[in-house]
C-alpha cells in the first residue's frame, strides 16, 4: 500500500480483556517496528522484525505482550489481560531494509477502562 | 540506553534559530531525526551514519559527532511549520537494528 496501515484506529476495551492490533506495512518493506507512545511522552520501543523474525523481544513491557509477523508482511501485536497502564497510542512503522528511514503508521489509540 | 535530548522544550519567534542536542552514553552507529506534529505520526527528517557527517533538509541540518556520541539538529530561520516535537533515534553497534528514541524536544514557533 501507499503507507503503513494500522487497525483499528481506536480501541476501547475493558480491563482484563485481550486485544489485537494489526499493522500492514508498506509493500516490500522488510523491517517492521512497534512503538508505544503514552500521552505527551516519547516513543517507547517494543519490538522490531526483520522479515518474520524478531531478533530482540526485550522491549516488550511484560509477558502479556506478544507480537508476530507472517509472510514478511502483516504484523499483529497482542496484549493479554489488558491493564489501565496499557492505555497509549501504539505505533507501527516499517522500512525498506534495516537502518533505512522508517515510515510510521497513524497508530492505534488503545484505552483500557 | 535511551538517548538524552536537550532542551526539553523551546519557544522561538519566526525567523529565529534553534539547536536540539541528542547524547548517548554508548557508541553510536547511526542517528535518526523525526518530527511529530500534534495528533500526527512522526515523520522522517534525516539519518546520519558517519562520524562528523552533516546533512540538510530545507533549512534544517544536523551533525553527528561519533567521538562525542552526540548529534545536533540545527533549525535556521525557523518557520511556523517547524513547530512540533523532535525526536532523535539512536542505534548502537550490535543493537541488531533496535532504534531507540529520546523523550523528544517540543518546539513552538510563534509569529
Amino acid at each position: 500500500g501507499a503507507g503503513v496501515s494500522q487497525s483499528p484506529s481506536n480501541k476501547v476495551t475493558e480491563k482484563g480483556k485481550d486485544v489485537e492490533l494489526r499493522c500492514d506495512p508498506i509493500s516490500g518493506h522488510t523491517a517492521l517496528y512497534w512503538y508505544r507512545q503514552s500521552l505527551g511522552q516519547g516513543l517507547e520501543f517494543l519490538i522490531y522484525f526483520q522479515g518474520n523474525s524478531a531478533p530482540d523481544k526485550s522491549g516488550l513491557p511484560s509477558d502479556r505482550f506478544s507480537a508476530e509477523r507472517t509472510g514478511g508482511s502483516v504484523s499483529t501485536l497482542t496484549i493479554q489481560r489488558t491493564q489501565q497502564e496499557d492505555s497509549a497510542v501504539y505505533l507501527c512503522a516499517s522500512s525498506l531494509y534495516l537502518r533505512a528511514p522508517i515510515t510510521f503508521g497513524s497508530g492505534t489509540r488503545l484505552t483500557v477502562v | 540506553q535511551q538517548p538524552v535530548q536537550s532542551p526539553q522544550a523551546v519557544i522561538l519567534r519566526e525567523g529565529e534559530d534553534a539547536v536540539i542536542n541528542c547524547s548517548s552514553s554508548k557508541a553510536l552507529y547511526s542517528v535518526h531525526w523525526y518530527r511529530q506534529k500534534h495528533g500526527e505520526a512522526p515523520v522522517f527528517l534525516m539519518i546520519l551514519l558517519k562520524g562528523g557527517e552533516q546533512k540538510g533538509h530545507e533549512k534544517i541540518s544536523a551533525s553527528f559527532n561519533e567521538k562525542k556520541q552526540q548529534s545536533s539538529l540545527y533549525l535556521t530561520a525557523s518557520q511556523l511549520s517547524y513547530s512540533g516535537t523532535y525526536f532523535c533515534g539512536t542505534e548502537t553497534p550490535g543493537s541488531q537494528g533496535n532504534l531507540i528514541f529520546g523523550k523528544g524536544t517540543k518546539l513552538s514557533v510563534k509569529p
